[in-house]
């Protein structure tokens, strides 16, 4: 099962863009990264997913190189509400659905 | 997606008790989710719950201690039997939606649990 492996923290300003680099060397082949974003006393929620190269949605874009040993969440022009926990999973479709959360980063935006 | 509520939000037990916490999902969904989350700490899988076959643990986690019932597409129990203070956590619940075009999964509120 891949590991994942990211910064325990972030600080940034409101209004700069922060991105937030997950390692997954051991990634499988049929392996998707997913990232999700937890406030304090409410469940995980997702933020995006890929496979490959770029995906870009309302919230955030995520870029991912061609050995896929590595992915970066790129959150533009954040606010004092992206203050959160962000988690890089490496979702496990061989052999059965399985999804485990690393420790996560905890961003704190400041004003 | 998929609207998730738990029940109890939060509850205080006596060691030696056992507390059953529901999960309750607004669409039939084929794969369901335990975890548990310390505070401060990042969410650790318990079990896996599908519907019509037995509950799957993650090492670690036993059936005698944390039974799981799923009986239809929309609704889970966990048990949390013979609490310690250790238990002391959050308990999640999350699914799979079957229309889900990613592996997403959609996570309950939790269920604030405190052991004395």
């Amino acid at each position: 099962l891949a590991k994942t492996t990211q910064p325990i923290s972030m600080d940034s300003y409101e209004g700069q863009e922060v991105n937030i680099t997950c390692s997954h060397n051991n990634i499988a082949t049929n392996d998707y990264i997913t990232w999700y974003q937890q406030f304090p006393s409410q469940g995980p929620r997702f933020i995006i997913q890929g496979y490959k190269t770029k995906v870009t949605n309302e919230v955030a874009s995520l870029f991912i190189p061609a050995d896929r040993k590595s992915s970066t969440l790129s959150l533009p022009r954040v606010s004092l509400s992206d203050t959160a926990v962000y988690y890089c999973l490496v979702d496990q479709r061989t052999g059965g659905f399985k999804t485990i959360f690393g420790a996560g980063t905890r961003l704190f935006v400041k004003a | 997606s998929a609207v998730i509520s738990q029940k109890p939000s939060r509850d205080i037990c006596q060691r030696g008790t056992s507390l059953t916490i529901q999960c309750q999902v607004d669409s039939q969904v084929t794969m369901m989710f335990w975890y548990r989350q310390q505070p401060g700490q990042s969410l650790t899988l318990i079990a896996t719950a599908n519907q019509g076959s037995e509950a799957t643990y993650e090492s670690g986690f036993v059936i005698d201690k944390f039974p799981i019932s799923r009986p239809n597409l929309t609704f889970s129990t966990l048990t949390v039997s013979n609490m310690s203070p250790e238990d002391s956590s959050i308990y999640l619940c999350s699914v799979q939606p079957r229309t889900a075009s990613t592996d997403t999964q959609y996570f309950g509120p939790g269920t604030r649990l405190t052991v004395l």
